[in-house]
């Protein structure tokens, strides 16, 4: 069965800093894996998603994450935060061929101060 | 426009009144699932429908029921509800067409209190 565990629960970093938001899994098959957003009294929006190919993933607003095979690994990354990316932020995975859909982590509170 | 309805958006009410929260998508999708979120434990699954008729357990299913009768609608039931299910839910769906690839689509979520 697979598993997502999610290092930080909160991340407070200033405005324009550089931010790494952690996310390991457990699998023994391949997997899908994915980062969702959520603002505050909102659900959850897709931010990316690694399926195959190239290891580096990008989603639109600069955020990207890279998957890490051998480090079982799929840690979020931005060079330099905005207040508007105040969210929290929930890495989740999907095996290949399994009959349900989706393992959540425990989520990470991003908290960016001016 | 693409979404998934969940209402009400607020629900108060007391412990052991019969509660039923909506879910309805206009996506045509196959898959749809329940979620509760609470502090500290991310999204746990209640139960999930991978099409019509076809339901199953999800990680936290006790206190609950649901039921798929048609493609696009999946409610929540709580028979009797218990304090410690005062939390925030979410229903979400997606297709299968291609297998688990496919992002979920969330609704806006419902947070119930039961007092």
């Amino acid at each position: 069965a697979q598993s997502v565990t999610q290092l930080d629960s909160q991340v407070p970093v200033f405005e324009e800093a550089p931010v790494e938001l952690r996310c390991n899994y457990s699998s023994s098959v391949s997997v899908y894996l994915f980062w969702y957003v959520q603002y505050p009294n909102q659900g959850l929006q897709l931010l990316l998603k690694y399926l195959s190919g190239s290891t580096l993933v990008e989603s639109i607003n600069g955020f990207e994450a890279e998957f890490n095979k051998s480090q079982t690994s799929f840690h979020l990354r931005k060079p330099s935060v905005h207040i508007s990316d105040t969210a929290e932020y929930f890495c989740a995975v999907s095996e290949d061929n399994a009959g349900n859909m989706l393992t959540f982590g425990g989520g990470t509170r991003l908290m960016v101060k001016p | 426009e693409a979404q998934v309805t969940q209402n009400p958006r607020y629900l108060i009410t007391v412990t052991g009144k019969k509660l039923t929260v909506t879910c309805s998508q206009n996506m045509n999708h196959e898959y749809m699932s329940w979620y509760r979120q609470d502090p500290g434990l991310g999204l746990r699954q209640i139960y999930y429908s991978m099409n019509v008729e076809v339901t199953d357990k999800g990680d936290v299913p006790e206190g609950y029921k649901v039921s798929r009768k048609e493609k696009r609608n999946f409610p929540l039931i709580l028979e009797s509800p218990s304090p410690n299910q005062t939390s925030l839910y979410f229903c979400a769906s997606t297709t299968r067409g291609t297998g688990n690839n496919s992002p979920l689509h969330f609704g806006n979520g419902t947070r119930l209190t039961v007092t």
